[in-house]
């Protein structure tokens, strides 16, 4: 496996739920991204972790919860979601320092639906 | 406030040029990028200006004006693989972008 892996692809929950969804990079990254994106609206930056230490939560409401267990791993842990949290999660991963700092390689993302 | 914008949607003809602009207003400017998404997939990098000017990179260029906070990607030799959307994000912070919405780009025979 290369690049940014992200699992599940698609996943449809109901309100009550909980769920989980899991991003591995093979990139030897040092900094990992989770960002929401809607239909013709822009990417949202939800949370950033670098070197396994959250460095960036904007606002994003409690129902979302990460988790960086390692550099190569992230997690997005879903509970009690609303129907407009439906939308594609992508991962992201990205080098702090160097050639090519910051240059943000995605995954292909999950594309989520609550019920 | 801060804000990106970018044109929803343009069409183009297959071998022909297209400009996709971008103007911004940010509180803070560390580099602009640009990236490009198929529908379906993975938004992926193509381009990164901190400097104003022209970076040039096979078919594809991306120009800087921070003065005028401007940007555009400009894209020769259109091939009909070239359609999709074109994101235009500006680096605030260590990790903060600000993206715009994205152009989707038609390219018809």
């Amino acid at each position: 496996e290369t690049g940014v892996t992200q699992t599940p692809r698609h996943l449809v929950m109901g309100m009550t739920n909980k769920k989980s969804l899991k991003c591995e990079q093979h990139l030897g990254h040092n900094a990992m991204y989770w960002y929401k994106q809607s239909a013709k609206k822009p990417l949202e930056l939800m949370f950033v972790y670098s070197l396994e230490e959250r460095v960036e939560n904007n606002s994003v409401p409690s129902r979302f919860s990460p988790e960086c267990p390692n550099s190569s791993h992230l997690f997005l842990h879903l509970h009690t979601l609303q129907p407009e949290d439906s939308a594609l999660y992508l991962c992201a991963s990205s080098q702090d320092e160097g050639a090519g700092a910051n240059v943000l390689t995605f995954g292909a993302g999950s594309r989520l639906t609550v019920l | 406030g801060q804000n990106i914008d970018q044109p929803t949607e343009m069409t183009a003809t297959e071998g022909a040029i297209v400009q996709i602009n971008c103007t911004y207003q940010t509180s803070g400017f560390n580099g602009l990028f640009w990236y490009q998404q198929h529908a379906g997939e993975a938004p992926t990098f193509l381009s990164y200006n901190v400097l104003d000017g022209l970076e040039e990179k096979g078919r594809f260029s991306s120009f800087l004006s921070r003065s005028k906070g401007y940007s555009y990607l400009l894209l020769k030799e259109l091939q009909m693989k070239d359609s999709a959307s074109y994101l235009c994000a500006v680096r605030e912070g260590n990790y903060q972008l600000i993206w715009g919405a994205g152009t989707k780009l038609i390219i018809k025979p």
